[in-house]
């Protein structure tokens, strides 16, 4: 299995911009986890879902987040309008019941 | 506050000493996990322990449970240049699937 794939690996954008990072998880897992990371807060959990549905929100910074998974290979990480704040690296994880999860190897976004 | 909190932050030790971390947290958990993440990377999972474990071992890792003291170590043992990387460890609360993730553990090996 190619493990947790995520695209794109860098994104430089500029604030008010759209951005749309993606995330297809391991073949057969149930749950898919988005998660940023940075230097002051160190890694959050932004949203998980259980087979497609969302089941915890309760880390998506404000509105200008969205998260989707459409179906059981892809889920998409929303920010509309970015700006310069949102800049962190964002990972995408998947796990099958158990807890244990596996990372992908994350989108630097950097917002100017 | 986080649930799962590292300590110390940063440790730099000699190729071939031992490396200890530790790690406290709040509430009841059904497991502790630990991860490595190498500059750049994602994280990677190194060993689960269940609550009703004390003891885990994987290779030269070892990992114990205290569930009355809320806490946890990792020891890893004979360490390499390559074991250079942050840990982290984190919660899996009773009756939840998300996991907790403290700040980490920045180790560095000199060779």
């Amino acid at each position: 299995d190619a493990g947790v794939i995520q695209s794109p690996r860098h994104e430089v954008t500029e604030m008010g911009q759209e951005v749309t990072l993606r995330c297809k998880p391991i073949s057969g897992h149930d749950y898919l986890f988005w998660y940023r990371q940075t230097m002051m807060r160190g890694l959050e959990l932004l949203i998980y879902f259980n087979n497609n549905v969302p089941i915890d929100d309760s880390g998506m910074p404000e509105d200008r987040f969205s998260a989707k998974m459409p179906n059981a290979s892809f889920s998409t990480l929303k920010i509309q309008p970015s700006e310069p704040r949102d800049s962190a690296v964002y990972f995408c994880a998947s796990s099958f019941v158990g807890n244990t999860q596996y990372f992908g190897p994350g989108t630097r976004l950097t917002v100017l | 506050s986080q649930q799962g909190e590292e300590d110390p932050q940063a440790l730099s030790i000699q190729e071939g000493e031992n490396a200890t971390m530790n790690c406290s947290y709040k509430t009841s958990i059904n497991n502790l996990q630990w991860y490595r993440q190498n500059s750049g990377r994602g994280l990677v999972h190194l060993i689960l322990i269940r609550s009703n474990e004390r003891e885990k071992h994987s290779g030269r890792l070892r990992v114990t449970l205290d569930t009355s003291k809320k806490s946890s170590s990792l020891l890893i043992t004979a360490s390499r240049a390559a074991d250079t990387a942050s840990y982290f460890c984190a919660t899996a609360l009773q009756g939840a699937q998300k996991l907790v993730f403290g700040q980490g553990t920045r180790l560095t090996i000199n060779p």
